[in-house]
């Protein structure tokens, strides 16, 4: 079963946008990761944040965490074509348990 | 410095058949973990070696098996295919185990696609 939850499922803005979205999980968790995974190929590592913290940045990367409504969001900020991809959020226990993702197209 | 790497890059084989896929983690690392990924869904954990045994096991079935070599590589086999096997099969290394020492962060490599026709 899938732990994490995105929203939406696909996601089309014009480059300079910015890009917004979800993450619902049901368990406590110690940790959430964000990868990116573009065409069907391996997933990278975009940014971690532990329990213990609200919020995080990496570049254009900015993340939530929200322990007490289960949720987390990713925003990239001032999208570019090259952040085409599918996005998902991931949490950690001993493994990581990976929702369905978001799709996310940025038009030129 | 290498990341992970993985082979074959596809594979076609027919129900009933056998399929052993490779995977060499990220110089550094001694822990893989293997994922499917089905068209359209997240990646699911499979299992996960470490020190040449599997530590973690997602919910797959027994044709699902492992290996871990003392270099750190890793196999997974996947006995009598179904069409349902048809997949991303990624595999992913550490630095140690998340929880013992470990970092949390994986690192992915770019997958091997099985078709089961």
């Amino acid at each position: 079963s899938q732990q994490g939850e995105e929203d939406p499922q696909a996601l089309s803005i014009q480059e300079g946008e910015n890009a917004t979205m979800n993450c619902s999980y049901k368990t406590s968790i110690n940790n959430l990761q964000w990868y990116r995974q573009n065409s069907g190929r391996g997933l990278v590592h975009l940014i971690l944040i532990r329990s213990n913290e609200r919020e995080k940045h990496s570049g254009r990367l900015r993340v939530t965490l929200d322990t007490s409504k289960k949720s987390s969001s990713l925003l990239i900020t001032a999208s570019r074509a090259a952040d085409t991809a599918s996005y998902f959020c991931a949490t950690n226990d001993y493994k990581l348990s990976f929702g369905a993702g978001t799709t996310v197209t940025v038009r030129a | 410095d290498a990341g992970v790497t993985q082979s074959p890059t596809h594979l076609i084989k027919t129900r009933g058949q056998q399929v052993t896929l490779r995977c060499s983690p990220k110089s550094g690392h001694d822990t893989v973990s293997w994922y499917q990924q089905a068209l359209g869904q997240g990646p699911q954990f499979i299992f996960q070696y470490y020190e040449e045994e599997e530590r973690q096991r997602g919910n797959f079935p027994d044709r699902f098996s492992g290996h871990q070599f003392p270099n750190y590589s890793s196999e997974l086999n996947v006995n009598a295919l179904l069409l349902g096997d048809s997949a991303l099969y990624l595999c992913a290394s550490s630095p140690g185990i998340s929880g013992r020492g470990g970092t949390d962060t994986q690192y992915f490599g770019p997958g091997t696609r099985l078709t089961v026709l």
